[in-house]
């Protein structure tokens, strides 16, 4: 069974601060997927890496995906209060279902 | 384009009632994955509907089922509803290769 790992799961910061948000499995996977979660709705695609070591950045938003494609990670360089919600990392391989990580829940205090 | 739209929103059920839930993906998308959210156990596979045929299911027992129409729409079912089936329900189509799921804005089942 696929599991991915995320950590920290919950994070609240000060307007303004750096963040980075960690996803890990002992498995492979041939894409991994970022999404955001507001309350009350369904999760928002924010990236798909599919490459080992690529990096894609989207305004503040860093992401990586490791060499071996069994790590992500996400960076949010100088958070604001829109950035507040449930960031979830899921990994992909073929036709199989998704695997999502639990989240970290983001709070970024004004 | 319009987004997928699951039917109803919110609903509450007695337990040992059944439920149908309703999902219409994005135009054009064949497969449908259905997941229940938890605040304990995160997103939790389904089963995933592509072309009508279940082509994949997850672990969870026999009263949970679905199906999809020739027009893409899905629905799933869950009978005989015990309190621990509270969650929210998230269906996601996507339309292939490595794109990412578009997610509707969930079903929030609450059996009391």
């Amino acid at each position: 069974t696929q599991l991915l790992e995320q950590s920290p799961q919950f994070l609240s910061i000060q307007e303004g601060e750096n963040l980075t948000v960690y996803c890990n499995s002992s498995s492979v996977f041939s894409s991994l997927q970022w999404y955001r979660q507001e309350p009350g709705e369904g999760p928002v695609l924010l990236v798909t890496v599919v490459t080992g070591g690529e990096v894609k950045k989207l305004k503040r938003l860093t992401f990586q995906f490791g060499d071996a494609r069994k790590d992500s990670s996400l960076h949010i360089t100088a958070a604001q209060p829109g950035d507040t919600g449930l960031y979830l990392c899921a990994g992909g391989s073929g036709n199989t279902p998704l695997v999502f990580g639990k989240g970290t829940r983001l709070s970024v205090i004004a | 384009k319009a987004g997928v739209t699951q039917t109803p929103r919110y609903l509450i059920k007695t337990r040992g009632q059944q439920v149908t839930l309703s999902c219409s993906p994005i135009s054009g998308h064949r497969s449908v994955s259905w997941y229940q959210q938890t605040p304990g156990q995160g997103l939790q596979f389904l089963f995933e509907y592509f072309s009508e045929t279940q082509r994949n299911k997850g672990n969870f027992p026999g009263r949970f089922s679905g199906r999809q129409f020739s027009n893409s729409r899905s629905e799933m079912n869950v009978s005989t509803l015990e309190l621990g089936d509270s969650a929210l329900y998230l269906c996601a189509s996507r339309g292939g290769g490595f794109y990412g799921y578009t997610f509707g804005s969930g079903t929030r089942l609450t059996v009391v």
